[in-house]
């Protein structure tokens, strides 16, 4: 089975400043790495993900993370925190190649974004 | 394109009483997905169905939830005699196939038993 700790569900970030959500994970076969964001009354929005291939992966709106085989971490970053990023956030894994296709989610972590 | 849509959006059931709570994935999607997410936690998966063939509901946390998707493609979960403990939000997702393809979520049901 797979999961993921996301530590600190209050997460704060002063506006221009460093974005950084960390993800472990826990898997016994090789896994996918998910960033889902949920703003308010919003399903989840795939921010970016892992599957294979090269460890660094951007996605949307300037976000980027690192698969750290080594460390079973995937953490999330944002060079420079704008308002608009103050939301939810869940990391997630799955490990389709092996028959599991659920995602399972970390308990989140919620951004306020300082003016 | 129209994305997931999930009805109704806010649901407030008595205690004991009969719900269900409809999901409509994306045209075209092989995979759908419930998930249940209850207040400041993230989801929980509940069920998955290829098709119309439910491949896991091993998430499912009592014989009171029940989910079905006759046609493979409209899906509803439906949960007897409500308890306080499912009040939650309830996410669907859907995929054009297994594994690799994005999930795309709907909106969600908030379901609130009093």
């Amino acid at each position: 089975a797979q999961s993921v700790t996301q530590l600190g569900s209050h997460v704060s970030v002063s506006e221009g400043a460093l974005v950084l959500l960390r993800c472990n994970y826990s898997s016994s076969v090789p896994p996918y790495l998910f960033w889902y964001v949920q703003y308010p009354n919003q399903g989840l929005q795939l921010l970016l993900k892992y599957t294979t291939g090269a460890t660094l992966v951007k996605g949307i709106n300037g976000f980027e993370a690192e698969f750290k085989k080594s460390e079973t971490s995937f953490h999330l970053t944002k060079p420079s925190a704008h308002m608009s990023d103050a939301a939810e956030y869940f990391c997630a894994v799955s490990a389709p190649g092996y028959g599991n296709n659920r995602l399972a989610f970390g308990k989140g972590n919620q951004v306020v974004v300082i003016p | 394109g129209a994305g997931v849509s999930q009805s109704p959006r806010y649901k407030v059931a008595k205690r004991g009483q009969d719900v269900a709570l409809r999901c409509d994935p994306i045209s075209g999607h092989v995979s759908l997905f419930w998930y249940q997410q209850a207040l400041g936690q993230g989801p929980e998966f509940l069920t998955y169905f290829q098709n119309e063939a439910q491949l896991d509901k091993s998430g499912l946390p009592s014989d009171r939830f029940f989910a079905e998707r006759p046609e493979g493609s409209v899906s509803t979960l439906k949960i007897q005699r409500t308890q306080q403990e499912d009040s939650a939000v309830y996410l669907c997702a859907s995929s054009l196939v297994q594994g690799v393809h994005e999930q795309y979520f709907g909106p969600g049901t908030r379901l609130t038993v009093t």
